[in-house]
């Protein structure tokens, strides 16, 4: 397996604009997570689905912030409009139920909005 | 307060030398206990992870964990130039590990 994809790897957008974040995560596995990643408040945990269902959004933000998840292969999250202080990497990950002793950090998108 | 404090750090060694990276956690519920690695511009990776008191080793890698001190270390032994990398603690009152808490993380440096 190629891991969790995400795209882009790197992004860097105008305040107001909206932002589509992806990630692809390990054929099989049942939970995504999505993550932020500042040297301010290191890395949070922002919303996570099972099974394609959003289970705990407590970490998003603000309203500003949604994510989806069409099917077990897809997710996005979706930034609009965006501000400066949203520049950060965002990381996806995923794992198994069978072997939730790992979760599968993806590569990051490294946001910046100027 | 933050619910995962580790060693402000950086910290260095010499090569060969014992690294030693802390972490405190808030939770007394907290359940299991993970240990990523993070090179720099990379993502995280598991090292270790622990759910009972006492020692956990895998190759040169010690977990150690007390929870009534609510207190979990990561021991490096024979410490080598590439385990230069900042190191996150991550705490969750489950099993699955997407769901931790994080640590700010503790830079280390091993210098040969």
């Amino acid at each position: 397996d190629a891991g969790v994809i995400q795209s882009p790897r790197h992004e860097v957008t105008e305040m107001g604009q909206e932002v589509t974040l992806r990630c692809k995560p390990i054929s099989g596995h049942d939970y995504l997570f999505w993550y932020r990643q500042t040297m301010m408040r290191g890395l949070e945990l922002l919303i996570y689905f099972n099974n394609n269902v959003p289970i705990d959004d407590s970490g998003m933000p603000e309203d500003r912030f949604s994510a989806k998840m069409p099917n077990a292969s897809f997710s996005t999250l979706k930034i609009q409009p965006s501000e400066p202080r949203d520049s950060a990497v965002y990381f996806c990950a995923s794992s198994s139920t069978e072997k939730n002793t790992e979760a599968f950090f993806g590569q990051g998108t490294r946001l910046t909005v100027v | 307060q933050k619910e995962v404090e580790q060693n402000s750090g950086p910290l260095s060694v010499p090569e060969g030398a014992i690294a030693s990276l802390n972490c405190t956690y808030s939770d007394r519920g907290s359940q299991s206990f993970f240990w990523y690695r993070q090179y720099s511009g990379k993502s995280p990776e598991l090292i270790m992870f622990i759910y009972s008191n006492g020692d956990k080793e895998d190759g040169r890698f010690t977990a150690q964990l007390n929870k009534a001190s609510q207190y979990v270390s990561l021991l490096i032994r024979d410490s080598q130039p590439s385990d230069s990398a900042t190191y996150l603690c991550a705490v969750n009152e489950g099993t699955n590990a997407g769901k931790s808490t994080f640590g700010d993380g503790t830079t280390l440096t091993v210098k040969p």
